[in-house]
């Protein structure tokens, strides 16, 4: 099983419509996690991080963590075309000096 | 925010060469980086830990003798990848806490 897991997608959304992205974890030893967008042949994009258990809104973007389920998600509100990428879901142990361990990442495609 | 500079974005070299890639922390110390490897349609592996000060830490599977890494300050950490071949082409990326440098697309011909 690998520690961090989420649906390869693509995941397909209109233009304007809500697209959730979902990640679970199998340590629950990981204490904070990290969503981010990659465009291709480009370094990921930071998003939002989240830690505490609930929701957290940034914008059109709200990062929900559970932390009882190991669930995580990301929701893009009024979606765009250019939110067209594939988006990577990472958690860590601690902080400072640990690497994030990444999920293997969801393709969105937003179509006008 | 933080930024992360990563350079050169792009290199080919030649098979049996060395390559060095540098990457800086703008406005932060980072006692730690990450150097991460991503083949096409893959998502990142970890190759390494860069530790300011001493010896980086190697994920399994990762040759410390091909991949050098150097973190002689508490802003800059430098692969270098020595004798590379065409199989090493990929795109290398760094991090420092959360925020990845630009990448560099590698190709060995």
């Amino acid at each position: 099983q690998k520690e961090v897991e989420q649906n390869s997608g693509p995941l397909s959304v209109p233009e304007g419509a809500i697209a959730s992205l979902n990640c679970t974890y199998s340590d629950r030893g990981s204490q904070s996690f990290f969503w981010y967008r990659q465009y291709s042949g480009k370094s990921p994009e930071l998003i939002m991080f989240i830690y505490s258990n609930g929701d957290k809104e940034d914008g059109r973007f709200t990062a929900q963590l559970n932390k009882a389920s190991q669930y995580v998600s990301l929701l893009i509100r009024d979606s765009q075309p250019s939110d067209s990428a594939t988006y990577l879901c990472a958690g860590v142990k601690g902080a400072g000096r640990r690497a994030l361990t990444f999920g293997s990442g969801t393709r969105l495609q937003v179509q006008p | 925010g933080a930024v992360v500079s990563q350079h050169p974005s792009w290199v080919i070299c030649k098979s049996g060469t060395s390559v060095k890639i540098e990457c800086r922390s703008l406005d932060f110390q980072a006692t730690t980086m990450f150097w991460y490897r991503q083949f096409p349609k893959q998502s990142l592996m970890l190759m390494a830990t860069s530790n300011e000060g001493s010896k980086a830490t190697y994920e399994q599977g990762v040759e410390k003798d091909k991949f050098l890494i150097n973190h002689a300050s508490l802003t800059l950490s430098t692969l270098t990848v020595t004798s590379a071949h065409p199989e090493d082409s990929s795109f290398y990326i760094c991090s420092a806490q959360a925020f990845f440098g630009q990448g560099t697309r590698l190709t060995v011909v």
